[in-house]
């Protein structure tokens, strides 16, 4: 298994609280995505990472923030947490573009109230 | 917005059945296409990446064909298992390169 772990595994906060989530990887893959998982959407990519300091946007990424100072680490912050950002979000890596395998962590589960 | 549909939505087989679920999506700007095998309870796992027109992969009883110039792709398991109940994702990847678009996934169910 690729060595992706994700904290915490599971969250309970509040509306407008602000919530950090982190994957951290010990594969030294370049790039880092977040995706979201809701019923009826299968996964939706939120921001991704394609280098150090360098991160980009995805399908759902109003009311998401993403860092990257080091390879091995991707935080995605939710600055103020809104119930419609209840879900379970996935990380994963990959070694190389779009013909390389995304390897996905085992995903934390946040509950906004 | 780029959309990937895949079709059925679930899917409820008899064990040794044989199936087939299909993956569309646009049919310009095509780089890639992915499928994962996602377990419940577990994380998505990789079983192909398609990359050329014509393309047919295999692993096990597990295959899975392309057709980038009309947009789709098919999954076909042989034989059904009841190990095989699983959702299966496509996801889609354009020349863009790096924003991974997935379908929502067929769910299979396979009974002994």
């Amino acid at each position: 298994d690729a060595g992706i772990t994700q904290s915490p595994r599971h969250k309970v906060t509040e509306t407008g609280t602000p919530v950090t989530l982190r994957c951290h990887q010990t594969e030294n893959h370049r790039y880092m995505y977040w995706y979201r998982q809701d019923p009826g959407h299968g996964l939706r990519l939120i921001h991704y990472s394609y280098g150090v300091k360098d991160t980009d946007k995805g399908e759902v990424s109003d009311g998401y923030s993403v860092s990257r100072s080091k390879t091995e680490d991707f935080l995605l912050t939710l600055e103020s947490a809104t119930s419609s950002q209840t879900s379970v979000y996935f990380c994963a890596i990959s070694d190389g573009l779009a013909e390389e395998t995304q390897y996905f962590g085992p995903g934390t589960r946040l509950l906004v109230l | 917005i780029l959309n990937v549909e895949q079709s059925p939505q679930s899917l409820h087989v008899q064990e040794g059945d044989s199936t087939n679920f299909t993956c569309s999506f646009p049919s310009s700007n095509f780089y890639a296409l992915h499928w994962y095998r996602w377990e419940t309870a577990k994380s998505p796992e990789a079983l192909f990446v398609m990359t050329l027109n014509g393309d047919e992969k295999k692993k096990g009883r597990i295959s899975a064909t392309l057709n980038t110039k009309e947009g789709y792709s098919y999954l076909y398991i042989k034989g059904s298992q009841p190990e095989d109940s699983a959702t299966y994702l496509c996801a889609f990847l354009n020349t863009g390169g790096f924003k991974t678009i997935f379908g929502a996934g067929t769910r299979l169910f396979v009974k002994a």
